[in-house]
């Protein structure tokens, strides 16, 4: 089974740099993802991991770290766009990793 | 094509009525999923399709029931529901059943049982 974990609600100021966590607890793991949501509408892919390290995509950065069971992502020069939700799924090795659980969510507002 | 398409975007129906939602994908990709998503919830996997076949139900209630009739084509019927399954309904597809990539979401459909 999985359980993932994220922060319900983060605040950040416009211009500024925030750092949504995940950690995760999974019997097998084949990557990991980071969706963007804003309200009503569908989620967007933002970022993938599947190896340990920092992916680095212009403003986004995603990190994973398998043995701690964690991950990150980095959002830089905040934009009042980016206010949305930011789910953090795990794929897992069953079922030819078609299991793909998405965590509860963090809802982040981007303040002036 | 780089699209998921849904439709319709918005659903009213009663209890007693059938309705299905269509979902459509152009850029090859063989596994399809249905997701139901209530506000502020994260999406829950409903179904997975690969190659055509269905290979994933997460013990949802018959009163759902998906077809895929072809590679490019989700369909998911609807009879019965109740108010409770108001929600918005998302498809999605990704490469194959082994590709380590990400999925392609459709905009969903949102649906309200009255």
């Amino acid at each position: 089974g999985q359980n993932i974990d994220q922060p319900t609600e983060m605040t950040a100021t416009e211009g500024a740099i925030v750092q949504i966590n995940c950690t995760y607890q999974t019997s097998g793991f084949n990557g990991l993802f980071w969706y963007q949501q804003h309200a009503g509408e569908a989620p967007t892919f933002l970022s993938y991991n599947v190896l340990d390290g920092l992916e680095e995509k212009g403003r986004f950065s995603s990190f994973l770290s398998r043995s701690k069971g964690y991950s990150y992502l980095l959002l830089k020069e905040l934009q009042m766009k980016d206010s949305a939700s930011y789910l953090c799924a795990v794929r897992d090795a069953d079922n030819y990793g078609q299991n793909f659980v998405f965590g509860p969510g963090t809802r982040l507002s981007v303040l002036p | 094509d780089t699209e998921v398409t849904q439709t319709p975007k918005h659903l009213v129906m009663g209890m007693t009525n059938k309705k299905s939602l269509k979902c459509e994908q152009h850029m090859g990709h063989r596994a399809m999923y249905w997701y139901k998503q209530k506000a502020k919830k994260p999406p829950e996997l409903m179904f997975v399709y690969s190659y055509e076949k269905l290979s994933i139900n997460e013990s949802v209630p018959s009163r759902f029931s998906p077809e895929c009739p072809n590679s490019s084509l989700l369909n998911l019927h609807l009879h019965a529901l109740q108010p409770e399954d108001s929600a918005l309904y998302l498809c999605a597809s990704s490469q194959d059943n082994v590709y380590l990539g990400g999925y392609t979401f459709g905009s969903g459909t949102r649906l309200t049982v009255v």
